[in-house]
């Protein structure tokens, strides 16, 4: 079964500086891909970035980038430049080919100014 | 730009009464979904929907939860005697289906408050 695991409950920024949130996961199927979500107090669900495990390149958009480690099963997601906007929960996610998305549990970013 | 759409927004029910979330999925999608998320954790699979059958399902999913596509374009979830415990917010998200890799679109979601 697909497990998704966020240790960082809580994580706080300075605008302009640098944050990684981290995830980990498992997954017993060679083809899966990851994604980060991120929920503004609106609870929309809002997809970040996305990663395909058969490739070996990190996913980057714009100020947001991931750190994939395959045989680690982890997938971190780095964001740059913070801004008060990205202040938000933010889901790791994986899904097996086809299948339901496997959420973490989140980690809530807190953004000062 | 094609968008998920849910409604209610928010749905204030008695404990015990029946109800119908409803989502227009994107018009070419072929694979439906829906979510939930209790106030403060994370967010839970319930059901994936394809080809007019139920394709998967948690346990969470038990006998008092259905879902329906009624008439090509609504993806219904129907909770039959409602609990406390069902209060939470519930998204559907579809997918194009074909091809390799299809995103999940996530409609804006349902707030269920079960009194």
């Amino acid at each position: 079964a697909q497990t998704v695991t966020q240790s960082q409950p809580e994580m706080s920024v300075q605008e302009a500086e640098t944050v990684t949130l981290s995830c980990t996961y498992d997954t017993s199927e060679s083809d899966y891909y990851l994604f980060w979500y991120k929920q503004p107090p609106s609870r929309q669900m809002i997809l970040v970035i996305r990663q395909e495990a058969y490739k070996q390149q990190n996913a980057t958009e714009n100020r947001f980038s991931v750190n994939f480690q395959k045989a680690a099963k982890s997938f971190s997601l780095k964001i740059s430049d913070s801004q008060l906007g990205d202040a938000a929960m933010y889901f790791c996610a994986s899904m097996e080919y086809g299948n339901k998305l496997v959420f973490g549990a989140g980690t809530i970013l807190r953004v000062k100014s | 730009e094609p968008e998920v759409t849910q409604t209610p927004s928010h749905q204030v029910t008695q404990m015990g009464q029946e109800v119908i979330l409803r989502c227009v999925p994107i018009s070419n999608h072929l694979y439906f979904y829906w979510y939930r998320q209790i106030l403060g954790q994370k967010v839970e699979f319930l059901v994936s929907f394809y080809n007019n059958e139920i394709s998967e399902k948690s346990e969470i999913f038990d006998d008092q939860f259905s879902v329906e596509r009624p008439d090509g374009s609504n993806f219904t979830l129907k909770i039959r005697s409602t609990k406390l415990e069902d209060s939470a917010m519930y998204f559907c998200a579809s997918r194009a289906g074909t091809g390799g890799y299809n995103e999940q679109f996530f409609g804006p979601g349902t707030r269920l408050t079960v009194l």
